[in-house]
């Protein structure tokens, strides 16, 4: 159980155009989704936390303009990069949280694989 | 502020070997720790969690950590590695900010175990 799909898994594209990322919970269902960005060798930096019906909560230096995020369901969330620029390649990394774990307190986050995009 | 230190950039040991991939953190309240590893090109996968209880806390493929109040550490643990084991993992604390609640990743420790 607690599985999260992302798609596409990798993408390229030209500079200028815009390219949508889908997260999906695949067997439970996730009030809240999170949206992070990997640069090659480092952590995890939080762009934004999505939750189902409202807008998405960006953090500090995130274009809210730019990385467009849409939750429209308890199980499915996506994220626009609008006008792609290669500083925007990256590796982008969504999670979902159980809207059952929060009873137990743990607000327990299953990430998915990871999409690879490349700006060209 | 709220972070997560791993200090080791990369632990290498051999085959065999008992290894340790550190953790330190700094949050406020009660922590809720835990260890996910990363391998090329992949999501994070789940190791283990620590939120309350024993300090020694069991989890997948044989890790364990250790949670160290007084220390405010969490560190990883294996009895002895496998070559498999290679990959980067990372430590996190759930933080409570900004009315919501967050993942804080520290920057990842590379594991290399050796044949």
């Amino acid at each position: 159980g607690a599985v999260v799909s992302q798609h596409p898994s990798w993408v390229i594209c030209k500079s200028g155009t815009s390219v949508k990322i889908e997260c999906r919970s695949l067997d439970f269902q996730a009030t809240t989704m999170f949206w992070y960005r990997q640069f090659p060798k480092q952590s995890l930096m939080l762009m934004a936390t999505s939750n189902e019906g409202s807008k998405a909560t960006y953090e500090q230096g995130v274009e809210k303009d730019k990385f467009l995020i849409n939750h429209a369901s308890l199980t499915l969330s996506t994220l626009t990069v609008t006008s792609a620029h290669p500083e925007d390649s990256s590796f982008y990394i969504c999670s979902a949280r159980d809207l059952g774990s929060g009873r137990g307190g743990t607000y327990e986050q299953y990430f998915g694989p990871g999409t690879r995009l490349t700006v060209t | 502020a709220q972070s997560v230190a791993q200090p080791e950039d990369q632990v290498n040991v051999a085959e065999g070997n008992p290894l340790t991939v550190k953790c330190t953190y700094s949050v406020s309240g009660n922590p809720y720790l835990f260890w996910y590893v990363q391998y090329p090109n992949r999501g994070l996968q789940f190791l283990l969690k620590y939120i309350t209880g024993d300090n020694l806390v069991k989890g997948s493929y044989g890790f364990e950590a250790e949670f160290n109040k007084s220390q405010t550490s969490f560190h990883l643990k294996k009895p002895s590695a496998l070559v498999s084991d290679s990959a980067l993992y990372f430590c996190a604390v759930r933080a409570h900010t900004s009315g919501t609640y967050k993942y804080i990743f520290g920057t990842g420790t590379r594991l290399k175990v050796l044949a």
